[in-house]
């Protein structure tokens, strides 16, 4: 089978740094992404890892170790609109193509 | 920006109905997918298709069917609708750049089912 588990729910002050760990088990990773979600509207993607290191895309990065099944995605410099869920997503290989499966996602909530 | 359209945005019907959840896309992908989620969960695959006439169960099962007859269009049809299936329903498309785990997202289909 396969698991991803994402934390449920993180709550951080505007201009603060904020990380989402996602780790996986899972058999045919072929890479991880990162999606936002505004109250249950279109998930819009963030950003892909498939090799190690660190991902930069303004104020938002994000980071895969393959060897850890570990990722986490950096929101910095926080802002109110930024309080939303995210979810960490697995690409996996299927025998002739790819599929992406979900975590749980994890609320993020900025405070004033 | 995603050229991706789900109609209806909500849906309220009666146990019993048939119903179909219209999915179209401008952008000439070849794959499309239909996700279910319940308010504040995770999004589970339920059907995808990787070109025209060609449909594929997803990791969730579900007593849904779709179609493909044409790359733009991707509809899915609940026969006799139970207040089991009441969820959000989330269209995606992808072209090459799902090789890089990018879907586009339609705004979604929130279905109750009374």
């Amino acid at each position: 089978g396969q698991s991803l588990e994402q934390p449920s729910e993180v709550t951080a002050v505007e201009g603060a740094i904020v990380q989402i760990n996602c780790t996986y088990q899972t058999s045919g990773f072929y890479g991880l992404s990162w999606y936002q979600q505004h109250d249950g509207g279109a998930p819009t993607f963030l950003s892909y890892n498939a090799l190690d290191g660190l991902e930069e895309t303004g104020r938002f990065s994000s980071f895969l170790s393959r060897s850890d099944s570990y990722g986490y995605l950096l929101l910095q410099e926080l802002q109110m609109k930024d309080s939303a869920s995210y979810f960490c997503a697995v690409l996996l290989t299927l025998s002739n193509d790819y599929k992406l499966s979900f975590g749980a996602g994890t609320t993020v909530t900025v405070r004033a | 920006e995603a050229d991706i359209y789900q109609t209806p945005r909500y849906l309220v019907i009666g146990t019993g109905k048939k119903i179909t959840l219209e999915c179209s896309q401008t952008m000439g992908h070849d794959k499309m997918y239909w996700y279910q989620q319940d308010p504040g969960m995770e999004l589970h695959l339920i059907h995808y298709s990787y070109g025209v006439n060609s449909t594929e169960k997803g990791d969730l099962s579900s007593e849904s069917t779709v179609s493909r007859i044409r790359t733009e269009h991707f509809p899915l049809t609940l026969e006799s609708a139970r207040p089991s299936h009441t969820s959000q329903y989330l269209c995606a498309s992808s072209g090459l750049a799902g090789e890089a785990g990018e879907l586009f997202f339609g705004e979604g289909s929130r279905l109750t089912v009374l």
